[in-house]
């Protein structure tokens, strides 16, 4: 079956760090990948998504490759900011998935200390 | 557009009750999900639709009903509620494949 292995949390990075959340996947073929992003009380938004292999999905300074080789979709940033404490989930959704459901990791809580 | 809301955003049962969550959305979609967030679980999908009139199992459906009378509207009841259904539930929409999230219902059950 499917499934999304992320790095367990949380992590706790001082202001302007560098950030990886390592993620790698199992799916048959070729799968959409995401990145969701759930800031405290709310609900889940789309960080980035790259939907074949090598593409860079990038959006407020994080970016993630799609690596068919090693079937990973590491979340970067180079310089982290208070602001982007939030709880960070990877996902993908299943090639020839008529109802394109997704699967999840379980999150990785992310900490900004000024 | 509001884009997709849910009702309500609390709610306290005691167990044995029932109650119905709304997820509404005005951008024309397709696809609805209702999916339960718990600590370490990341987020399970409870049961989705693929367009009106429509509805399918997912990962965690045991407790759970769904009714997608109207395209814009995805309805998941609870008919006796038990604590283990004390959660946080969202709704999505999608018109393909990327999912549009809400802001989310927190259910507790005493």
């Amino acid at each position: 079956g499917n499934s999304v292995t992320q790095m367990e949390g949380p992590v706790t990075l001082s202001e302007e760090a560098f950030l990886t959340i390592n993620c790698t996947y199992t799916a048959t073929g070729y799968p959409s990948l995401f990145w969701y992003v759930q800031y405290p009380g709310e609900g889940l938004q789309l960080l980035l998504k790259a939907t074949k292999a090598d593409d860079k999905g990038s959006n407020k300074g994080f970016e993630a490759t799609y690596r068919k080789e090693t079937t990973s979709f590491h979340l970067e940033k180079g310089s982290v900011q208070v602001s982007d404490s939030a709880v960070y989930f990877c996902a993908l959704i299943r090639p020839g998935a008529g109802s394109y459901q997704l699967t999840f990791g379980k999150g990785t809580k992310l900490s900004v200390i000024p | 557009n509001a884009g997709v809301t849910q009702t309500p955003k609390f709610r306290v049962l005691k167990t044995g009750q029932s109650m119905t969550l709304l997820c509404a959305q005005d951008m024309n979609h397709e696809y609805m999900y209702w999916y339960r967030q718990d600590p370490g679980m990341g987020l399970r999908l409870i049961h989705y639709s693929v367009g009106e009139g429509t509805t399918a199992k997912g990962e965690v459906p045991d407790g759970y009903n769904v009714s997608r009378l109207k395209k814009q509207n995805f309805l998941l009841g609870l008919e006796s509620a038990a604590p283990s259904q004390t959660s946080v539930y969202f709704c999505a929409s999608s018109p393909a494949n990327e999912q549009f999230f809400g802001p989310g219902t927190r259910l507790t059950v005493l």
